[in-house]
């Protein structure tokens, strides 16, 4: 059973480009969780979805970025002009049932310069 | 105040000593999650406690519901444990984890 994949595990964008990450949860997983770890910093959480649904989205930033995932493919994180502040570690991770007692299992992470 | 601390933010011990890593929170949980991260690397999640006590191989995690605490202890330390160590939480009504800013381990030779 293939972990949670991510891809691409590292991405170079110049400012004011689209940068796009994938995720592609563990068989059987339909939640999925998309956090950011700023250089130096802690991890934060951004949204989490279900197949076609945002469930919460409240640590997105309003501008520039936005998620899916769509009934069939993987889950994708978007961020529109990207600036020098959107550099850092995004890591996704699924779960079979969510609910918060569930055990989230997570890619290895997409690496993001913007130059 | 971060709503979850994790104590200390640095630890350098000798190979084979047992090694404690603590916890705290203030909101409400619904689970509590150790994570190790290796540098560069990804993240392994090593238990997920909501109550009592877990063990794997060296590996112990505690928690106490009521003073919102929890420990990770290492025993029998070995280089290959030096890594990240991040405590974090779900809380009630949100599925997202909140995280603790993670415990630089170094377990020296």
């Amino acid at each position: 059973n293939a972990g949670v994949m991510q891809n691409p595990r590292h991405l170079v964008r110049r400012r004011g480009q689209e940068a796009r990450l994938r995720c592609s949860p563990m068989k059987g997983h339909s939640h999925v969780y998309w956090y950011r770890q700023l250089p130096e910093e802690g991890l934060k959480f951004m949204v989490y979805l279900q197949k076609e649904n945002i469930i919460d989205e409240s640590g997105m930033p309003k501008e520039r970025f936005s998620a899916e995932f769509p009934k069939e493919g993987p889950s994708i994180l978007r961020i529109q002009q990207v600036v020098r502040g959107d550099s850092a570690a995004y890591f996704c991770a699924s779960s079979p049932q969510g609910g918060g007692r569930d055990e989230q299992y997570f890619g290895p992470g997409t690496r993001l310069t913007v130059t | 105040k971060n709503e979850v601390e994790q104590s200390p933010q640095n630890l350098t011990a000798q190979e084979g000593e047992f090694i404690t890593i603590n916890c705290s929170y203030s909101v409400g949980i619904s689970a509590l999650h150790w994570l190790q991260q290796h540098p560069g690397g990804g993240i392994v999640s090593l238990f997920m406690l909501s109550s009592g006590k877990k063990k794997h191989g060296r590996l112990i995690a505690t928690i106490n519901i009521q003073e919102k605490h929890s420990s990770l202890h290492i025993t029998a330390s070995h280089p290959r444990d030096s890594a990240v160590y991040i405590c974090a939480v779900a809380r009630g009504g949100a599925d997202g984890l909140t995280f603790g800013k993670g415990t630089h381990l170094i377990i020296q030779p």
